[in-house]
């Protein structure tokens, strides 16, 4: 069956250093993978989008990576800021129409930037 | 500019009884989504639609009705409510293409 995977356990790191969180599929061909932010009671929000035929995507202080043949995702944090405390999520679609039917969602993991 | 707003956001009921969990979106997307969260469990979509007058399921619908009369409004019914229904539910909605869902800020909802 389909499976995403992201680290299980909560990530501390210190502040100013890069963080990384990684997503891990399995059994499914995605047509694009995105990042959402989520605060706890609050909805998730979009970070950031990579396409089956990208490599890396980058914004401000975020950049992802898609390896097709690992089968895996890497979200990179750097000057990382108590502020970036959350909880990822990663979401693949296999749809190339883009009506997020099939999107399928990852459980998250949570980042702790400590001062 | 409000993005997408869900009412309410608690809500206590008990078995059997039922209710409507609103969504409303100011952003003039045509593509509507509910999602349940639990914990260990991840998103998981409801309903969906994809514009005014068209729904349909997503992977876990069963106890659930949507419906779509207008382009901005996307409401949730329960109609019996059930322990295992006892989520915090997202509304959320999209453009075109690849763009990003945008998401409420949920309702959690408890059925004792």
């Amino acid at each position: 069956s389909q499976k995403i995977e992201q680290n299980s356990e909560a990530l501390n790191i210190q502040e100013g250093k890069t963080a990384t969180l990684t997503c891990n599929y399995t059994n499914y061909s995605p047509a694009y993978l995105q990042w959402y932010r989520q605060d706890p009671g609050r909805g998730p929000v979009f970070l950031l989008l990579i396409r089956e035929n990208e490599k890396e995507k980058r914004k401000e202080r975020l950049k992802v990576t898609f390896d097709t043949t690992l089968k895996q995702s890497l979200f990179h944090i750097t000057a990382s800021q108590p502020a970036d405390s959350a909880t990822y999520l990663c979401a693949l679609d296999s749809d190339r129409a883009g009506n997020n039917r099939k999107l399928i969602w990852g459980l998250g993991t949570s980042l702790a930037v400590n001062p | 500019n409000a993005g997408v707003t869900q009412t309410p956001k608690f809500r206590i009921l008990k078995i059997g009884q039922s209710m409507t969990l609103q969504c409303t979106q100011d952003m003039n997307h045509n593509y509507m989504y509910w999602y349940r969260q639990d914990p260990g469990m991840g998103l998981k979509l409801i309903y969906y639609s994809v514009g005014a007058g068209i729904t349909d399921k997503g992977e876990v619908p069963n106890g659930y009705n949507v419906s779509r009369s207008t382009t901005e409004d996307f409401p949730l019914r329960l109609e019996l409510a059930a322990p295992s229904q006892t989520s915090v539910y997202f509304c959320a909605s999209k453009g075109g293409g690849n763009s990003p869902l945008h998401f409420g800020n949920g309702t959690r909802l408890t059925v004792t």
